[in-house]
């Protein structure tokens, strides 16, 4: 089974803080993505990456950074958080099969107040 | 607007029953994905179905494919307590990146 962990799982913070998640996958996939949950708007695509050292914007990039340092490791960076990024963070990740599964995180609750 | 799009809202059944959802998209697919995420947890996939395959089987869960109408459905039959959950059918995009529908809650009550 694909194991991808997430932390923090639960992160408070106020307007203008610095925030980084974290997402470690341990099943050598190339794909990783990051996602937000929102009600009302379901999950959408923040960033995603190839492997280490690439970067792709998603859906709904403005905001946020992203960094991927090793094929296990991909970052989520809010440098000046703001309450409208309080939401869930998802993180998935992806063989590069062409029908391959994303297999996701718990997840990451941030409150931005 | 949602690319994917589920129906309906919500729906409530007694174990044992059957439950379908329904998902309706608007784009050119190569393969539609049923994914469940419960309560606490991210979503998992139950079923991917090809754009060339009209029907897939995974033990209880049934999905349908009609490319001409862009619809799925997904069936649950002899449903249980642990299927509480919401339920979403996602399309993929480039670089194989996800687009959900805003789910369908799905409670399955003793």
């Amino acid at each position: 089974e694909a194991a991808v962990t997430q932390s923090p799982r639960n992160k408070v913070t106020v307007t203008g803080g610095n925030v980084t998640l974290s997402c470690r996958q341990t099943n050598s996939h190339n794909y990783m993505y990051w996602y937000r949950q929102d009600t009302g708007h379901g999950l959408r695509l923040i960033h995603y990456s190839y492997g280490a050292g690439n970067l792709q914007i998603g859906d709904v990039p403005d905001g946020y950074k992203a960094t991927r340092t090793t094929q296990e490791d991909f970052f989520l960076l809010l440098e000046l958080a703001s309450p409208s990024q309080t939401s869930l963070y998802f993180c998935a990740s992806r063989g590069t099969g062409r029908y391959a599964e994303q297999f996701f995180g718990p997840g990451t609750r941030l409150t931005v107040l | 607007s949602q690319l994917a799009e589920e129906n309906p809202w919500a729906l409530s059944v007694h174990e044992g029953e059957s439950v379908t959802v329904n998902c309706s998209y608007k784009t050119s697919i190569t393969a539609l994905q049923w994914y469940r995420q419960k309560s606490g947890e991210g979503p998992a996939q139950l079923i991917l179905i090809r754009s060339n395959e009209r029907e897939k089987r995974n033990g209880r869960l049934r999905a349908t494919l009609d490319t001409s109408s862009q619809s799925s459905s997904l069936s649950i039959t002899a449903t249980r307590c642990e299927d509480t959950a919401v339920y979403f059918c996602a399309t993929e995009g480039y670089a194989q990146g996800l687009t959900f529908g805003l789910g369908t809650r799905v409670s399955v009550f003793p």
